[in-house]
């Protein structure tokens, strides 16, 4: 069964820098997502994109974050400057309309930031 | 708005007891779609239901069963002879409109569920 990677699992990195984080959707679908889980917490959503812009995004998602669908396939979200609190599993998940499981958003396994 | 309530945050059961985790959901539209994943330890997000506000119809499938009950706003999971195996978090979420957009999911807070040996 096709299924959306992501990479890397886990990433360790200092306040302030810059983090990609990187998604492979299922080929056929349309509609992209970014969600966060701070640790113990409940799933957030971050950004909904289709048609190679933003559909919808939540207030979390201010002018640090950016996502880009860069070259077809991948699906990536881009940290400028790291904080603390943008500590957390980020999944990624797509969709599409059709097909035998239409409107259910497959999930990545997720990669957990680290910000030291 | 949306929101989903999962007013349980942890059950603890033995093996073999049936449990049954509580989902209480608001929207304003009257299509939506609720859905359920199940969250083990190693953090992935497992699917296992979906359900749109237009069927009612309950659904069983093995251990698993959900209660979809417009009148009271809930949407509720069973699961029959629990197994250690099932210990997970398990998060209720709603998805507003037709389905035919980028619609997002709002999830609850999860339970979490620990079935002890």
């Amino acid at each position: 069964e096709p299924e959306v990677t992501q990479t890397p699992s886990h990433q360790v990195t200092q306040m302030g820098q810059e983090v990609i984080l990187r998604c492979v959707p299922i080929s056929n679908h349309l509609y992209f997502y970014w969600y966060r889980q701070i640790l113990g917490q409940k799933v957030e959503f971050l950004v909904s994109f289709y048609n190679n812009e933003i559909s919808e995004k939540s207030e979390i998602f201010d002018d640090q974050f950016s996502v880009e669908r860069p070259d077809g396939s991948n699906f990536t979200l881009k940290i400028r400057s790291t904080k603390l609190e943008d500590s957390a599993m980020y999944f990624c998940a797509s969709k599409t309309f059709a097909g035998p499981r239409p409107n259910e958003q497959f999930f990545g396994p997720g990669t957990r930031l680290t910000v030291l | 708005a949306q929101k989903v309530t999962q007013a349980q945050t942890e059950i603890s059961v033995v093996e073999k007891e049936d449990v049954t985790l509580d989902c209480v959901y608001e929207t304003r539209d009257t299509t939506y779609y609720l859905f359920w994943y199940k969250q083990p330890p190693s953090g992935e997000l497992v699917f296992l239901i979906r359900r749109n506000s237009f069927d009612e119809q309950n659904e069983i499938s093995g251990r698993y069963s959900w209660n979809f009950q417009k009148s009271t706003s809930s949407f509720n999971f069973t699961i029959t002879a629990s197994q250690v195996v099932d210990s997970a978090v398990y998060f209720c979420a709603l998805s507003e409109g037709t389905q035919g957009g980028s619609e997002k999911l709002v999830f609850g807070k999860g339970t979490k569920l620990t079935v002890n040996p």
